[in-house]
């Protein structure tokens, strides 16, 4: 399809464990976010790619949070030893703009992440 | 820091009702967005709005940024049963184009 892509939809992960997730933008789309979604609230912004640049992290929750974009395309968001607080809806979003114009954005279907 | 208010936080309407909500920041954003959430998907864009006092339409929906820069409304005309969802609205902050969520207004629709 044409629409940004996430993997795996579903994660169970007991604590402690790290997973990755991963997100397949569309392609051509300079800019790509990750967003995390609590139950019954909205997202909630994480970092922000421009091509391979990391131009903003200020929303990672903590030094266990780290997202990479190597190649400016395909990106994965990974966290370590997870926590049960971690658990929530992982979102990805690409543009085909940069700066302001990013805020029109194309949002993936989710990574569903549970820690037990 | 940035509060986002969003309201109601959920509606039950008849098929036919016009729908209205509403968001209020404590700061001014530049652009205002509106999205709206099935069950297991992503948001998907409803409408955006990047000038004060700017009225937006498209289809039954519509959607104005506040003269103040610090609100805005969607109205949903004629509602129909597939109109039933979350819809968030989100402001723009800084020049990235990050944005900052309200918490949704659920949306269910009976015949």
């Amino acid at each position: 399809g044409a629409g940004v892509s996430q993997s795996p939809r579903y994660k169970v992960a007991k604590r402690g464990q790290d997973v990755a997730l991963r997100c397949d933008p569309i392609s051509g789309h300079v800019s790509l976010f990750w967003y995390q979604q609590a139950l019954g609230q909205g997202p909630e912004f994480l970092t922000y790619f421009q091509n391979e640049a990391q131009l903003d992290k200020s929303g990672l929750p903590s030094d266990r949070f780290f997202a990479e974009r190597p190649e400016g395309s395909v990106s994965t968001l990974k966290i370590q030893r997870t926590q049960q607080e971690d658990s929530a809806v992982y979102l990805c979003a690409s543009s085909p703009e940069d700066s302001g114009g990013a805020a029109r954005k194309f949002f993936g279907p989710g990574t569903r992440l549970t820690v037990l | 820091g940035q509060q986002l208010n969003q309201s109601p936080q959920s509606m039950f309407i008849q098929e036919g009702e016009d729908v209205s909500m509403n968001c209020t920041s404590s700061s001014i954003f530049n652009t205002w967005l509106w999205y709206k959430q099935d069950p297991g998907e992503g948001p998907v864009l409803l409408i955006a709005l990047y000038k004060a006092g700017e009225l937006t339409s498209n289809g039954r929906l519509t959607a104005q940024f506040g003269i103040t820069r610090k609100d805005s409304f969607l109205n949903i005309s004629a509602s129909i049963p597939s109109d039933v969802g979350i819809y968030f609205c989100a402001g723009r902050l800084g020049s990235w184009g990050k944005l900052q969520f309200g918490a949704g207004t659920q949306v269910v629709v009976t015949p």
